[in-house]
């Protein structure tokens, strides 16, 4: 079936770096833009970042440009986000989610992962 | 950035009501915004795209209407299954903009 799971949150202190993962299952990865999507704790939803299908094209939310990066190896069916200078208005659950049609680039769809936990805090 | 402005923040409704929620985006964003489900402890779920379009697999009670700044989702008789958290997604401009939520309980 279709899946995300992502990995690779943690407690982290301060202006540390972090590197979250989220590996695919049950279709084409390569043919999807991806997204990440974080919640802070009792709070809504934040739209962070997304990668086109071939990983060429990238855009992040204002207030994070300069300190993520999203990548994607389509070889391993793995999406990236790399958080560095961490602080602790980033303490959020952190989600990979896709888009809703192949080879388009902007419409979240139902399919995103079970989240990943980062908390910021020395 | 497309400042996305959801009300109510919440809503006590019984089984059986009709309830709306709006989302007014600060700019024209024709028809591009999405409406999300979030039960706690859940990823959202797509509820509406293209501000009218019902995602496959979702009830029929659930309608959007809208375009330009102006958008709705409307529940026409509530379940049980929709006491949940509803955000709304403006999906035109970069950096995308979800509304704050609306928080939906039980009367």
């Amino acid at each position: 079936q279709v899946q995300l799971v992502e990995s690779g949150g943690g407690v982290v202190q301060p202006g540390r770096s972090l590197r979250l993962s989220c590996v695919a299952s049950g279709f084409t990865f390569s043919s999807f833009a991806m997204h990440w999507v974080r919640q802070a704790p009792g709070r809504g939803l934040e739209w962070v970042a997304i990668t086109s299908f071939d990983g060429n094209k990238n855009y992040y939310a204002d207030s994070l440009t300069g300190r993520v990066t999203i990548s994607r190896d389509n070889s391993k069916n793995t999406l990236y986000l790399q958080m560095n200078s961490l602080r602790p208005e980033d303490t959020a659950v952190y989600y990979c989610a896709r888009d809703r049609v192949p080879g388009g680039m902007g419409e979240l769809s139902s399919v995103w992962g079970q989240g990943t936990q980062v908390a910021v805090s020395s | 950035a497309i400042q996305m402005t959801q009300s109510p923040s919440s809503l006590s409704a019984s089984i059986g009501d009709r309830v709306t929620i709006t989302c007014r985006a600060s700019q024209g964003i024709k028809t591009d915004l999405a409406w999300y489900q979030q039960k706690p402890g859940k990823a959202p779920q797509l509820l509406i795209y293209d501000a009218s379009h019902l995602q496959s697999g979702v009830p029929s009670r659930f309608s959007g209407r809208g375009s330009g700044t102006d958008f709705t989702l409307t529940i026409s008789s509530l379940q049980p299954e929709d006491f949940a958290t509803y955000f709304c997604l403006q999906d035109l401009d970069y950096p995308y903009t979800f509304g704050q939520g609306t928080k939906l309980e039980i009367k």
